[in-house]
This record gives C-alpha cells, sequence and structure tokens, in this order.
C-alpha cells in the first residue's frame, strides 16, 4: 500500500517557466516532508524539506507547500532551469522515524 | 570526504545466481539504510541498521534478501538465489540519526539485472 504517491510520472515544463511537482500521502501520522531530486546514475540528494507546523518552505528558487487538510503537497521551481532535469522522490516520516518515498517524477525542462 | 561508496555499480546475472551488494558508509554516521527503486514503487526501504544491529527489516520482500553489517564501515545485501523480479537499482543511504534534521545521503546504486 503506497503511502505517499506521486502521479505524474513525468512532467514537461519549457525553461524559464514554473515547474510544479505534486505528491499525496495518505497517512496522517506524517509530520516532515521531504524532496530529493536524482540526477541520472546519482543517488538522490535532498532538496527541500517542510515540517507540518508549516504550510510553506523557501529556498532560492524551491518552495514546497503543504496542505495538510487535503494531504498534499507541492514542490514548485521558479523559474525552471536545464539543469533542473531530474527525477524528483517525495518522502514523508512520521515522528522521526524511517522514510518513505513515493514513486518519483521525472522533470525534463525543455530550452 | 568521501561520500556512500557502493560496489558493484553494475551487476548483470543470471537467475538462481547469489548476488552481494556492499555498502561503505560515510564515516561517523550511525545509521545505514538499503533501498531498492523500481518503476512502479519508486524508493523503497529494505532495511536499516543503527550501530550495526539490524532495527527494521520489514521491507525485506522474502527470505531470499538478507543484509548485515559486521563493522561500522562495511554492510552488505544478499539475495540467494536471485530472481528476474529482483532487477532494480539498489541504494545504500547513510546519516547521523533518524531525526528530521539528519539528512540521508545516498550512494551512486548498484543496477542490478537479473536474467
Amino acid at each position: 500500500d503506497q503511502q505517499v504517491k506521486q502521479n505524474s510520472p513525468s512532467l514537461s515544463v519549457q525553461e524559464g517557466r514554473i515547474s510544479i511537482l505534486n505528491c499525496d500521502y495518505t497517512n496522517s501520522m506524517f509530520d516532515y516532508f521531504l524532496w530529493y531530486k536524482k540526477y541520472p546514475a546519482e543517488g538522490p540528494t535532498f532538496l527541500i524539506s517542510i515540517s507540518s507546523i508549516k504550510d510553506k518552505n523557501e529556498d532560492g528558487r524551491f518552495t514546497v507547500f503543504l496542505n495538510k487538510s487535503a494531504k498534499h503537497l507541492s514542490l514548485h521551481i521558479v523559474p525552471s532551469q536545464p539543469g533542473d532535469s531530474a527525477v524528483y522522490f517525495c518522502a514523508a516520516s512520521a515522528r522521526a522515524q524511517k522514510l518513505v518515498f513515493g514513486q518519483g517524477t521525472r522533470l525534463t525542462i525543455n530550452p | 570526504d568521501a561520500g556512500v561508496i557502493q560496489s558493484p555499480r553494475h551487476e548483470v546475472t543470471e537467475m538462481g545466481q547469489e548476488v552481494t551488494l556492499r555498502c561503505k558508509p560515510i564515516s561517523g554516521h550511525d545509521y545505514l539504510f538499503w533501498y531498492r527503486q523500481t518503476m512502479m514503487r519508486g524508493l523503497e526501504l529494505l532495511i536499516y541498521f543503527n550501530n550495526n544491529v539490524p532495527i527494521d527489516d520489514s521491507g525485506m520482500p522474502e527470505d531470499r534478501f538478507s543484509a548485515k553489517m559486521p563493522n561500522a564501515s562495511f554492510s552488505t545485501l544478499k539475495i540467494q538465489p536471485s530472481e528476474p523480479r529482483d532487477s532494480a537499482v539498489y541504494f545504500c543511504a547513510s546519516s547521523f540519526g533518524l531525526a528530521v534534521t539528519d539528512t540521508q545521503y545516498f550512494g551512486p546504486g548498484t543496477r542490478l539485472t537479473v536474467l
């Protein structure tokens, strides 16, 4: 049973525009959420996170939004750059326990 | 400082053979994780260790899978016998702890193909 779901396997965005990656979760005990980024032939690397006590966290071009009532979070990248092309994994944890990852979304930024 | 090191990077084997994947975590990290990436399920946690002791192996798919951590700088994931459905990318990760601020650092992965 997939507790963290990324329903879009892929997303294509034009360079300079906004990229929005979505993630849904089912476990109401999750209190911390993360996004990891993965390039081909490399391991995932941490990108940005948000605690359940917040609804927004921003780091440069990357912003994560959390909607607890909808059990939904999203990652916004503005403006999108070619180097942002990668697979993005959403992850969640409950009370500092193990991370639960989604299936990933492949983002392609077109010039 | 070197990151998490995994070997081999690629492994091709035939069904029924034993496969051993290796991992060297970042020095000083107390937690080590083994993940498997597939298209359908994304990144799945197989097992994790704290100070070389297995804490949660609920993600290990079947008895064909086993993992060990004989010391703080080395871990193995073994599949015996291997099956085609085991084909995936296997990642090892390590962290200082399980707190939300303890980032997990991933190795480059081992791409396993079982024919």
